[in-house]
């Protein structure tokens, strides 16, 4: 069935250090793809998405392209921030998004 | 942008009650919600799926008589957990799907505890 596989975790990083978090699927049709950021003790926040292949979801100055051909969706971002420390959960969603899985997560933590 | 909301965010109770947790969707119509489950360190798993004015489709392995869900309206839905044990401490998650877009919002949560 579907799946998603991420980079474990944890990952510690000095403030303004380069990011990047793996994520990589597998889908037997046309999954759209998201990044999801958690916050200790809250719910999941969409942090970017992709709908199709090539695309490149951005937002907060993270990105993340749709790559078919390696059906990655890797996370990066040039210069974390202390307050980016969560847990970064990578997600696909097919049959409009009526069935989504997640991975496992990363824990990133930023120290100043 | 679309809001979930979960109430209540945290619930103590005894072993052997019952507790109600509600999702709704505070600025949109959601035909579909999700209940998720997490645990410590973890990631979601997926519960059940719940359409409004229809029966909930459990995942395999999650008792449906023990987690009941509702979903009444197209902004409300609620899942209690009836007999609560020590392990049904968890934190609870729900997502709601608007209908005009099919994106998934999630709610902030409800953690759980039994004692």
């Amino acid at each position: 069935g579907d799946s998603v596989t991420q980079m474990e975790g944890p990952v510690t990083l000095s403030e303004e250090a380069f990011l990047t978090i793996n994520c990589t699927y597998t889908a037997t049709g046309y999954p759209s793809l998201f990044w999801y950021v958690q916050y200790p003790g809250e719910g999941l926040q969409l942090l970017l998405k992709a709908t199709k292949a090539d695309d490149k979801g951005s937002n907060k100055g993270f990105e993340a392209t749709y790559r078919k051909e390696t059906t990655s969706f890797h996370l990066e971002k040039g210069s974390v921030q202390v307050s980016d420390s969560a847990v970064y959960f990578c997600a696909l969603g097919t049959y409009n998004n009526n069935d989504m899985r997640f991975g496992a997560g990363t824990r990133l933590t930023v120290k100043p | 942008g679309a809001v979930v909301s979960q109430h209540p965010s945290r619930v103590i109770c005894k072993s052997g009650t019952s507790v109600k947790i509600e999702c709704r969707s505070l600025d949109f119509q959601a035909t579909t919600m999700f209940w998720y489950r997490q645990f410590p360190k973890q990631s979601l798993m997926l519960m059940a799926t719940s359409n409004e004015g229809s029966k909930a489709t459990y995942e395999q392995g999650v008792e449906k008589d023990k987690f009941l869900i509702n979903h009444a309206s197209l902004t409300l839905s609620t899942l209690t957990v009836t007999s609560a044990h020590p392990e049904d401490s968890s934190f609870y998650i729900c997502s709601a799907r608007a209908a005009a877009t099919y994106e998934q919002y999630f709610g902030p949560g409800t953690r759980l505890t039994v004692t």
